[in-house]
């Protein structure tokens, strides 16, 4: 299988900044997403990253170098409603293999 | 509203007994999916099918099937349940199989007991 590490868990404060890092061991690499899910929902995408280099998204930053196996999310100006899982997919052979998800807490 | 329907929400189910999860789609997606998620470990791919007709397994297949007779549908059936099989069971779809791009729109899920 494919191997994906993220942290377990993460805290910050509403207003801060918080980078969730992704490394990744595959074959047959064809891109790496973002996925935010809350507690008892499904996942939602964030991001997609094919080409080494940084993706901008509003407050959400994803970035991708592909000779390191690494890649960030980056959610700045946190608030509240950030508080969630990000889960980080490697599309491999054009399937998605998901790491185990990393829990974001904001607190006030 | 378009989207994916997975049917049950929420079941307990006896061991031993038949149990087929429903999923349905109105996207004319090409490509489905079944994922089940489970604590620390994330979500992993149970089968999949890239057009109708077409199924393939995923990293967990074993004591799963999975039919594609159109394009809308793709049920999970668990022929004989096991408590190793209660978990949270996910559908998704995209339109993009084969394509690196393949960002999946995925159900509300289907929270399965097996007791």
């Amino acid at each position: 299988g494919q191997n994906i590490d993220q942290p377990t868990e993460m805290t910050a404060t509403e207003g801060a900044i918080v980078q969730i890092n992704c490394t990744y061991q595959t074959s047959g690499f064809n891109g790496l997403f973002w996925y935010q899910q809350h507690a008892g929902e499904a996942p939602t995408f964030l991001s997609y990253n094919v080409l080494d280099g940084l993706e901008e998204k509003g407050r959400f930053s994803s970035f991708l170098s592909r000779s390191k196996g690494y890649s960030y999310l980056l959610l700045k100006e946190l608030q509240m409603k950030d508080s969630a899982s990000y889960l980080c997919a490697v599309n491999h052979d054009y399937k998605l293999s998901f790491g185990a998800g990393t829990t974001v807490t904001v607190r006030a | 509203i378009a989207g994916i329907t997975q049917a049950p929400t929420s079941q307990i189910l006896a061991a031993g007994r038949r149990m087929t999860l429903r999923c349905t789609q109105d996207m004319r997606h090409n490509a489905m999916y079944w994922y089940r998620q489970d604590l620390g470990l994330g979500l992993r791919l149970i089968h999949y099918s890239n057009t109708a007709g077409t199924t393939g397994k995923g990293e967990v297949p074993d004591g799963y099937s999975v039919s594609r007779a159109n394009t809308d549908d793709f049920p999970l059936t668990l022929a004989s349940a096991v408590p190793s099989q209660t978990s949270v069971y996910f559908c998704a779809s995209s339109d993009r199989a084969g394509s690196g791009a393949n960002v999946l729109t995925f159900g509300a899920g289907s929270r399965l007991t097996v007791l």
